[in-house]
């Protein structure tokens, strides 16, 4: 299995657009969440999907934020607009139904708005 | 809701040294306590892991302890090695808002010399 694969790894964008990063879960994992790290705040949890149904979104920031899991392969966050505090490494990660606490994190995309 | 706090921020030991890093969290209802490691522009990855019944638990150089009573955790690293250099979090699977999720600690940035 080659894990939790995340596109794009960099992204770099100017204030005021559209961002949409995707993720692809491990197989029969039951479970994705979507994360971002920054040094102030450290790993947040944004979002996170059991069975590619939305279970907690309280850690969204914004309306400008929102996230859609239409089959169990694939999964986007987009921001609509970015802005420069929008910068950060967004991770997703994935877990099994069994043991859903020990998440498999993708590599990260690199998030720069400026 | 759960809180997580780690310390210390950073660490630097010589090399064959132990290292320790330590968390404290808020809800007592928390259950599962994982450490992930996260090497320079990598993914976090899982290293151990132990649930609330269970005082320790060890696999090779690493182990971890959990005080239930006063609700802190550790990590114990031995004989340290300059690829354990990396940024250490810590979690707890506690409750928040209408679910349960992983809340990270702040991360410690352990340097090992050689």
């Amino acid at each position: 299995d080659a894990g939790v694969i995340q596109s794009p790894r960099h992204e770099v964008t100017e204030m005021g657009q559209e961002v949409t990063l995707r993720c692809k879960p491990i197989s029969g994992h039951d479970y994705l969440f979507w994360y971002r790290q920054t040094m102030m705040r450290g790993l947040e949890l944004l979002i996170y999907f059991n069975n590619n149904v939305p279970i907690d979104d309280s850690g969204m920031p914004e309306d400008r934020f929102s996230a859609k899991m239409p089959n169990a392969s694939f999964s986007t966050l987009k921001i609509q607009p970015s802005e420069p505090r929008d910068s950060a490494v967004y991770f997703c990660a994935s877990s099994p139904w069994r043991d859903n606490e020990k998440l498999f994190f993708g590599s990260g995309t690199q998030l720069s708005v400026l | 809701g759960e809180n997580v706090e780690q310390h210390p921020s950073t660490l630097s030991v010589q090399e064959g040294d132990s290292a320790v890093i330590k968390c404290t969290y808020s809800d007592s209802a928390s259950n599962y306590f994982p450490w992930y490691k996260q090497e320079l522009g990598k993914r976090p990855q899982l290293i151990i892991d132990i649930r609330s019944n269970v005082g320790e638990k060890k696999d090779q150089r690493i182990a971890v302890t959990l005080n239930k009573t006063a609700k802190h955790f550790s990590l114990h690293i031995t004989e340290t090695q300059p690829e354990d250099s990396a940024v250490y979090f810590c979690a707890a699977r506690g409750r928040m808002d209408s679910s349960y999720k992983l809340i990270f600690g702040s991360g410690t940035r352990l340097l090992v010399r050689p």
